[in-house]
């Protein structure tokens, strides 16, 4: 299996929803990553988790929390978000060891629409 | 910071010729270097990747070569058909554990049938 699952698919939600984003993986890769993509450009990195550990964090606005459950799971909560926060929410991974440990598999993405 | 130049921006190309985009970094720590493929509507695709302890890398139609010194990179796409009409991104990074990458800014490749 060497997929990254991402729900759901497309999201619309208003300022004032809460909603969550959910990402899995079951490659036993040990790293996995959050990133913001708008159109005609290139992906954003937002967050990093390492061996379910936060890693890294690109100063991304309290509005978007992240959350690693367990080594499969990723999910991204969100929270009074803005419309200039619409875009492409692409989750990755990769191995985080070995040779190849930083080669990243990325999923299809959520297309989120914040009216 | 790393900073990742790529050209050209957009590439129109007959089927069956070939195609190459270019990119150049800034950090002459990055060691690792992947290109991704990104149809509309999907994520990217990881098409060849390369590291600093390689010049040159093809996997099929596809190569890509490094050139340290300089510090710039290439993808090179032959016999080119118009499946490979895509957006192309290629990316820097220093091989750790859970780095971070910086992607160019993309090439919009249109495989002319």
């Amino acid at each position: 299996d060497t997929e990254v699952t991402q729900t759901p698919k497309h999201l619309v939600m208003g300022m004032t929803n809460k909603k969550s984003l959910k990402c899995e993986q079951h490659m036993g890769h040990r790293a996995m990553y959050w990133y913001k993509q708008k159109a005609k450009k290139p992906p954003e990195l937002m967050f990093v988790y390492s061996y379910e550990k936060l890693s890294i964090n690109e100063s991304v606005p309290s509005r978007f929390s992240p959350e690693c459950p367990n080594s499969s799971l990723l999910n991204l909560h969100l929270h009074a978000l803005q419309p200039e926060d619409s875009a492409l929410y692409l989750c990755a991974s990769s191995p985080g060891q070995g040779v190849r440990r930083e080669t990243q598999y990325f999923g299809p993405g959520t297309r989120l629409l914040v009216l | 910071g790393e900073n990742v130049e790529q050209h050209p921006s957009t590439l129109s190309v007959q089927e069956g010729d070939s195609a190459v985009i270019k990119c150049t970094y800034s950090d002459s720590a990055s060691n690792y270097f992947p290109w991704y493929k990104q149809e509309l509507g999907k994520g990217p695709q990881l098409i060849i990747d390369i590291r600093s302890n390689v010049g040159e890398k093809k996997d099929q139609r596809i190569a890509v070569t490094l050139n340290k010194t300089a510090k710039h990179f290439s993808l090179h796409i032959t016999e080119t058909q118009p499946e490979d009409s895509a957006v192309y991104f290629c990316a820097a990074s220093i091989q750790t554990n859970a780095g971070k990458s910086t992607f160019g800014d993309g090439t919009t490749l249109t495989v002319k049938p």
